[in-house]
């Protein structure tokens, strides 16, 4: 597959473990966080997201967190599966401003 | 309900060509935003249309371009490529502009030698 990023931070981890993939956002003026996920050869996935007006919010096995004070951005997996295994990005968006901006990325690696 | 495509998948140009990509949205999505994604620079974002207008341009030569049609499908071009063009090419579409949730295709490879 492609690779989407080199020396990307790498989290691994075991199968049923739960994940934390941290992402701290440059501007705080964004009011709309998303994550997505990458895996090889594809393009990124929406996961979940949050509004400025939230702190916490609750997916399918997946949970984000935002702290405006320190301008931090978690995404927690729940029992962690080998399919989980993809890049992590977490994007902030200013309302009303047409654009995304991404974080870096980190590599979550799952194994059986 | 059909996904965001890209067309071609691969493509391989050599320096100075040109090149025009193709992004067709999900059907009703009227916002098509455009990235660049490289190793070194990560996910960076090109241009956004909403109904035919351009609503914002990243920070990238005016090589790049592109355009939007009465049917929300859009087109990249970049003339005069050079070696550093050599990237995934992401395209993702809305129903509204960014802000609300965003649907990627899964991008063409553009190889420049």
């Amino acid at each position: 597959g492609e690779s989407v990023g080199l020396h990307l931070p790498t989290l691994s981890v075991q199968e049923g473990d739960n994940s934390i993939i941290n992402c701290a956002y440059s501007n705080s003026a964004s009011d709309y966080f998303i994550w997505y996920k990458q895996e090889s050869g594809k393009g990124p996935q929406f996961i979940i997201d949050i509004r400025s007006n939230m702190d916490k919010r609750q997916g399918q096995r997946v949970t984000v967190l935002l702290n405006k004070t320190v301008k931090h951005l978690s995404l927690q997996i729940a029992a962690t599966q080998p399919g989980d295994s993809a890049v992590y990005f977490c994007a902030e968006n200013i309302e009303g401003y047409s654009t995304l901006t991404f974080g870096k990325g980190t590599m979550l690696l799952v194994s059986p | 309900k059909a996904g965001v495509t890209q067309t071609p998948r691969y493509l391989i140009k050599t320096r100075g060509q040109q090149v025009t990509l193709s992004c067709s949205p999900i059907s009703g999505h009227r916002s098509v935003s455009w990235y660049q994604q490289t190793p070194g620079q990560g996910l960076q974002f090109l241009f956004e249309y909403f109904s035919e207008t351009q609503r914002n341009k990243g920070n990238f030569p005016g090589r790049f371009s592109g355009r939007q049609f009465s049917n929300s499908r859009s087109e990249m071009n970049v003339s005069t490529l050079e070696l550093g063009d050599s990237a995934l090419y992401l395209c993702a579409s809305s129903f509204y502009p960014v802000g609300n949730e965003q649907f990627f295709g899964p991008g063409t490879r553009l190889t420049v030698l």
